[in-house]
């Protein structure tokens, strides 16, 4: 079984380029996780979807970010326009959650997209 | 601040000795996972706890759920190089993931 599939793996990109990042979870997993990490702050949640539904976006920095999921197997972060400090690993993750809204079973995560502003 | 402190942040030991990360929160959870992650990966799952005071075992690691489910420790008996990596902690607070700093774990030959 294929796990979480994130692209690119890696982006660089100037200061006021939109990015978008592409998860595709695992078959089958009802919720699905963007995270974002650094050494400052470690790993953070931005947002999660329950059934292709976002549940909870208060982790989402700002305006400048959106995500979207429009079917089971596909979703998107996107950053417009992108700054400096955008810079991170962000994760991609999904889970099978029994009880709806229960956003704290067992997460698979991606491998990750390491973007780069400058 | 972070709402789960892992100690200690960096530990650089020799392979075959004993260690021993810390969780910990004045926060109670309703679960707690451990995760383990290697340079470029995604975070894997090792293990969740909880029930407090839950004790499990996974080969040479010991998991251990505080019983006021505050805290947590991971035990890992005869390190390994293929032990290194950064361990994660994460509770279940209302129904979400919350992720402590980290714990990088270097095991030398």
């Amino acid at each position: 079984d294929a796990g979480v599939i994130q692209s690119p793996r890696h982006e660089v990109t100037e200061m006021g380029q939109e990015v978008t990042l592409r998860c595709k979870p695992i078959s089958g997993h009802n919720s699905l996780f963007w995270y974002r990490q650094t050494m400052m702050r470690g790993l953070e949640l931005l947002i999660y979807f329950n059934n292709n539904v976002p549940i909870d976006d208060s982790g989402m920095p700002e305006d400048r970010f959106s995500a979207k999921m429009p079917n089971a197997s596909f979703s998107t972060l996107k950053i417009q326009p992108s700054e400096p400090r955008d810079s991170a690993v962000y994760f991609c993750a999904s889970s099978l959650d029994l009880i709806q809204g229960m956003a704290s079973y067992e997460q698979y995560f991606g491998p990750g997209t390491r973007l780069t502003v400058t | 601040t972070q709402l789960l402190e892992q100690s200690p942040q960096f530990l650089s030991i020799q392979e075959g000795e004993n260690l021993t990360v810390y969780c910990n929160s004045s926060s109670v959870f309703s679960s707690l996972q451990w995760y383990r992650q290697e340079p470029g990966e995604g975070p894997v799952l090792l293990v969740t706890v909880v029930t407090g005071g839950e004790v499990k075992k996974l080969k040479r690691l010991t998991f251990q759920f505080g019983d006021a489910r505050k805290d947590s420790s991971l035990h890992i008996t005869a390190a390994q190089t293929g032990d290194t990596g950064l361990y994660l902690c994460a509770g279940d607070l209302a129904n979400k993931l919350v992720f402590g700093a980290g714990t990088i774990l270097r095991v030398k030959s």
